[in-house]
């Protein structure tokens, strides 16, 4: 059955603090890997996709990778408008290109 | 900015109500998924469209639920007889299908909640 699993569940960093988030994902024919931010009350805002594993993707402090069974969001020195949930989802390679997402992780960034 | 649109944004009904919300996506995407997210979950999968036929259903989906998209441009998702567990937050998605590519992006989504 395909899983993806988000850890930790949440995460306090004081501003400037570095640190990574963890997606593992078992997922059937998988087509790509995406990260999503989401603020409370609003649709997930869409990060990156990653392909194939060894794969790299930057946007500001945030970076995405992605190995064979894992995707890592590392966050360099962050600042209090980074807190947010960040979800992880996999793509299927089949008809309906559904995504099965993981349960996020809430980022807290304290000033 | 013409994002993907959701209407209503809050919706408040009470146990046994019927209930629509409707999306808009975004202008020439060909692709429309319906996801229901319950508080500290991540999206589940509930429907897609790809124009106007419907070509997956999740099991999540009871026949009280019905999702159509005629002439494949907006959507609309019907509740009949809302249950309590029902409340959650209701999100649309539409893609553009390209060859090696389909990024999905979300609309603000409808908050139900059945009292």
């Amino acid at each position: 059955e395909d899983q993806v699993t988000q850890s930790p569940e949440a995460l306090r960093l004081q501003e400037g603090e570095s640190s990574s988030l963890n997606c593992s994902y078992t997922v059937s024919g998988l087509r790509g890997l995406f990260w999503y931010r989401q603020d409370p009350g609003k649709g997930p805002e869409f990060l990156f996709t990653l392909y194939s594993a060894g794969e790299e993707k930057e946007k500001e402090r945030l970076k995405a990778t992605l190995t064979k069974k894992e995707s890592f969001l590392h966050i360099t020195a962050p600042k209090p408008e980074d807190s947010a949930t960040y979800l992880c989802a996999g793509g299927r390679m089949d008809s309906s290109y559904k995504l099965i997402f993981g349960s996020g992780t809430r980022l807290l960034v304290r000033p | 900015d013409t994002g993907v649109s959701q209407d209503p944004r809050h919706k408040i009904t009470k146990r046994g109500q019927n209930v629509t919300f409707r999306c808009d996506p975004i202008s020439e995407h060909n692709r429309l998924y319906w996801y229901r997210q319950t508080l500290g979950q991540g999206p589940e999968f509930l429907t897609y469209f790809q124009n106007e036929a419907q070509l997956e259903k999740s099991r999540l989906l009871s026949d009280r639920f019905s999702a159509e998209r005629p002439k494949g441009s907006f959507s609309t998702l019907e509740i009949q007889r809302t249950e309590q567990g029902d409340s959650a937050m209701y999100l649309c998605a539409s893609s553009l299908a390209l060859r090696g590519t389909d990024t999905q992006y979300f609309g603000p989504g409808t908050r139900l909640t059945v009292l």
